[in-house]
This record gives structure tokens, sequence and C-alpha cells, in this order.
């Protein structure tokens, strides 16, 4: 087990383009969770699935903003027409059916940067 | 809503001193977690300690230990023997029981001179 992967590392595009980060959890982790981090502040909170199901979402999730999590394996973060406020780390973390009460486990983030 | 609040946004210790870290936080629940996290430069965050609010003694992992006062809504990290890979962001972190999402603070950033 590799732990959490994200993929890319990092991504820079133009404003008004489409970009897709992807996630892969821990195989026996079935809830996983998507969080913002901007520079010089905490992740924030912006969407959560269980297996397959997407129970929440922030409020930060606008509607260019996509989640899924086809077949509750691997997730995929969609930012439709892009925008500089967009520019940040986006962090995937996973965590075991006893959900996030015994910790997470994060991946190493796309750093997304909006020109 | 639940709000974290880290007072210090820098702290600086040297090597083999103790170190703390505080932390705040606003709820109107009574059961839920706390955690301490670490984000070294390479931007992984790695949990440290974990405190479960209904346990009165204070968490220890080694190192590292919780000062934890629930009347005060305060969770303060005690850093001994800091050596320099400790260095990197700590966030403090809330879990309500009732919810799925961590509530962050705003971090510390920690240097460890030698």
């Amino acid at each position: 087990d590799t732990g959490v992967s994200q993929d890319p590392r990092h991504k820079i595009t133009k404003r008004g383009q489409n970009v897709t980060f992807r996630c892969d959890p821990i195989s026996e982790h079935n809830r996983l969770y998507w969080y913002r981090q901007t520079l010089g502040q905490g992740p924030e909170f912006l969407t959560y699935f269980q297996n397959e199901a997407q129970l929440e979402k922030s409020r930060l999730l606008s509607d260019r903003f996509s989640a899924e999590r086809p077949k509750g394996s691997f997730s995929t973060l969609e930012i439709q027409r892009t925008e500089q406020g967009d520019s940040a780390m986006y962090l995937c973390a996973s965590s075991s059916p006893s959900g996030g009460l015994y910790g997470y486990t994060f991946g190493s983030g796309t750093r997304l940067t909006v020109v | 809503a639940q709000t974290v609040t880290q007072s210090q946004p820098e702290m600086s210790v040297q090597e083999a001193e103790t170190v703390t870290l505080s932390c705040t936080y606003d709820t109107s629940e009574s059961d839920y977690y706390l955690f301490w996290y670490k984000q070294p430069p390479s931007r992984q965050m790695i949990l440290v300690i974990r405190q479960e609010a209904y346990k009165q003694q204070n968490a220890t992992e080694n190192r590292f230990s919780v000062n934890f006062q629930k009347a005060a809504k305060s969770f303060s990290l005690k850093i001994s023997d800091s050596q320099l890979g400790d260095a990197a962001m700590y966030f403090c972190a809330f879990h309500s029981n009732s919810g799925y999402a961590l509530n962050f603070g705003k971090g510390t950033s920690l240097l460890v001179t030698p």
C-alpha cells in the first residue's frame, strides 16, 4: 500500500480552462475527502464520499466544481472555467470505515496555478 | 459551526528544547475529537496526535503530548527534545462525532534551530 496518491502534483492552466485532478485512496478506506488549502491557511473542507456516494458538500464547492467517485474507488475533482481565485493546493484524504475519528491519511496534494 | 484558532503564526525552538503550540476551539458539542497534524515542506499532512474529548487523560505519543482543557476549550501541543526534523507547519483540527469534516486552524510554523 503506497498511501493516498494524487495526480498531477502540479498543474498550471489558463483562466477559463477546465482541469481535472485524480485521487487514489488507500484501498481499504471507504471514505474519501477533498480539501483546499491556500497560502497561509489551513485546509478547508470541500466534499466527502462514503463509497461512491457524495454525502456532503461545502458551500465552497461552487457550481463550477464537481467531484465523482465511481465504484467507490478513485475520485476525480473537476473545476470548470477556472478563475485565478481557484489557485490553491487541493488535498485528498481517505479514512477507514470508523471515519475521520482516528485521523485521515492525506495525499501530497495537487498544486493548481491559474494564470 | 466549529472554529479552531491558532494564535501563534510562528514559533522557534532550539534543538533538544521544549516548545508548546497553542490551540483553542469553539463548539457547542460535547462529543468530538481533536488532532494535531504536521505538514513538512513536502506538503503531505501527517497525523501527530489525537485526543478524544470524553477522555480526561492527556494523549501522549513519544516526544509529543497534549494539554487538553475541555472547559477552557484549549488543546495545546508540547514537543519535547525538539529535533531538526520537527520543523514544519502544525495544524490543530477539530472533528465532531456527528459530522464528516475536519476543521483546521490556520497553522503554526515551527522553526527548529541547531
